[in-house]
């Protein structure tokens, strides 16, 4: 199985900071990766897709970068409303596996 | 307009058994793999189960093989989990989630329900 280490697990950051999460998969994965954010009680929301494909609607401040075993999320100024847990996700092959999210907390 | 309504949650004991189900509307169904997809309390995503449209190929995370299966009935535009030997582990909130239609669809993981709650304890 495919294991994807994200990290970090948590941060603090303040409104307009640059937060880059990194997502690390065991072997290559090419670029299939998506990267979707959660908010407290909701249904996660897919931002990124192919590693770097922004979703339409998705703030152009929402970047995804990387292929093969090492991606990105970068949040080029923080906004008040990106305050949630992101996950990347592998679906490379099956079974298809998960990041540990990363927790993105208001400095 | 693409919906996704799952059913089925609630409260049974370890070792037991609970059928999840996931009526879906505003796409063809069947020409779509579907997945489960499953988050503990306070816990990260985990995915669970995934099956192919019109084949039917089946595909689990080691965590539940060979005690859930995933289904689907077309001809009703349902999908299916069938949950057997059930653990306090199991206890989450499951999301029934559309995947893509063809190698090229980018619009994999664009749609989610809102999730059934399965507890699992006695």
């Amino acid at each position: 199985d495919i294991q994807m280490t994200q990290s970090p697990s948590a941060m603090s950051a303040s409104v307009g900071d640059r937060v880059t999460i990194t997502c690390r998969a065991s072997q290559g994965i090419g670029n299939y990766l998506a990267w979707f954010q959660q908010k407290p009680g909701k249904v996660p929301k897919r931002l990124i897709y192919a590693a770097s494909s922004l979703q339409s609607g998705v703030p152009s401040r929402f970047s995804g970068s990387g292929s093969g075993t090492e991606f990105t999320l970068t949040i080029s100024s923080l906004q008040p409303e990106d305050f949630a847990t992101y996950y990347c996700l592998q679906h490379y092959n099956y079974p298809l596996t998960f990041g540990g999210g990363t927790k993105v907390e208001i400095k | 307009e693409v919906q996704l309504l799952e059913s089925g949650g609630g409260l049974v004991q370890p070792g037991g058994s609970l059928r999840l189900s996931c009526a879906a509307s505003g796409f063809t169904f069947s020409s779509y793999t579907m997945y489960w997809v499953r988050q503990a309390p306070g816990k990260g995503l985990e995915w669970v189960s995934g099956i192919t449209g019109s084949v039917g190929t089946t595909y689990y995370a080691a965590s539940v093989k060979g005690r859930f299966t995933i289904s689907r009935d077309n001809s009703k535009n349902t999908l299916y989990l069938q949950m057997n030997s059930l653990r306090a582990e199991d206890t989450a909130v499951y999301y029934c989630a559309r995947f893509k239609t063809t190698p090229d669809d980018a619009e994999y993981f664009q749609h989610w329900g809102q999730g059934t709650l399965v507890t699992v304890s006695s």
